[in-house]
């Protein structure tokens, strides 16, 4: 069975600064990854996902994610963050021999001005 | 187009009554999904279907039916509600997981309150 796990509640950063939001995953076969962000008060909204090819996948709002096989990984990063960057991110992943999309429990994103 | 549509946006219930919660798409989608999200548990698959007449279990299935008679509708009915059942159930759609257009599309949610 497919698991994902975002190991921070909460990430804090600066306006203009790099940020980081972390994903682990496991699976018995191969990874299909994907991350979506939530605003308050709405649904979840695509970013970006990971089939097969290049390990630095970009995706929407600037944000990119390096999908990391060794150390089972798919952090989301942006080079310089926006305060409107401010939001829920989740992690999610499905094993490509089964059809559940499993989510992590997410990351709360704050960006600081 | 619409998107995935869901109805009601907000409803409560008491305890042991039982209800259906609509979710439409009209991207001509064939997978389609329920996911219940709870603070502190992020979001936890309830029942999924990849096609019309197919629906599977997921991660948190005990109290909640589906089934999927056309490709657009997918109903998640609550058989008698339990307080454990408040929560915000989210609708979601995509092509099927082997297509490499697969992208989940949500919608907006419906808020369940069971006193």
């Amino acid at each position: 069975a497919q698991s994902v796990a975002q190991p921070e509640d909460q990430v804090n950063v600066a306006e203009g600064n790099p940020l980081t939001v972390k994903c682990t995953y496991s699976v018995s076969g191969n990874p299909y990854l994907f991350w979506y962000v939530q605003y308050p008060n709405r649904g979840l909204q695509f970013l970006l996902k990971y089939i097969t090819g290049d390990n630095l996948v970009k995706g929407s709002y600037g944000f990119e994610a390096e999908f990391n096989k060794s150390q089972t990984s798919f952090h989301l990063k942006k080079p310089s963050a926006l305060v409107s960057d401010s939001a829920l991110y989740f992690c999610a992943v499905r094993d490509d021999g089964d059809d559940k999309i499993i989510f992590g429990k997410g990351t709360r994103l704050h960006i600081l001005p | 187009n619409a998107g995935v549509t869901q109805t009601p946006k907000f409803q409560v219930l008491k305890t042991g009554q039982s209800m259906t919660l609509q979710c439409a798409q009209d991207m001509n989608h064939e997978y389609m999904s329920w996911y219940r999200q709870d603070p502190g548990m992020g979001l936890r698959l309830i029942h999924y279907s990849v096609g019309a007449g197919i629906t599977d279990q997921g991660e948190v299935p005990n109290g909640y039916n589906v089934s999927r008679s056309t490709t657009e509708d997918f109903p998640l009915r609550l058989l008698s509600a339990a307080p454990s059942q408040t929560s915000v159930y989210f609708c979601a759609s995509s092509f099927h997981p082997l297509d490499s257009r697969e992208t989940q599309y949500f919608g907006p949610g419906t808020r369940l309150l069971v006193l």
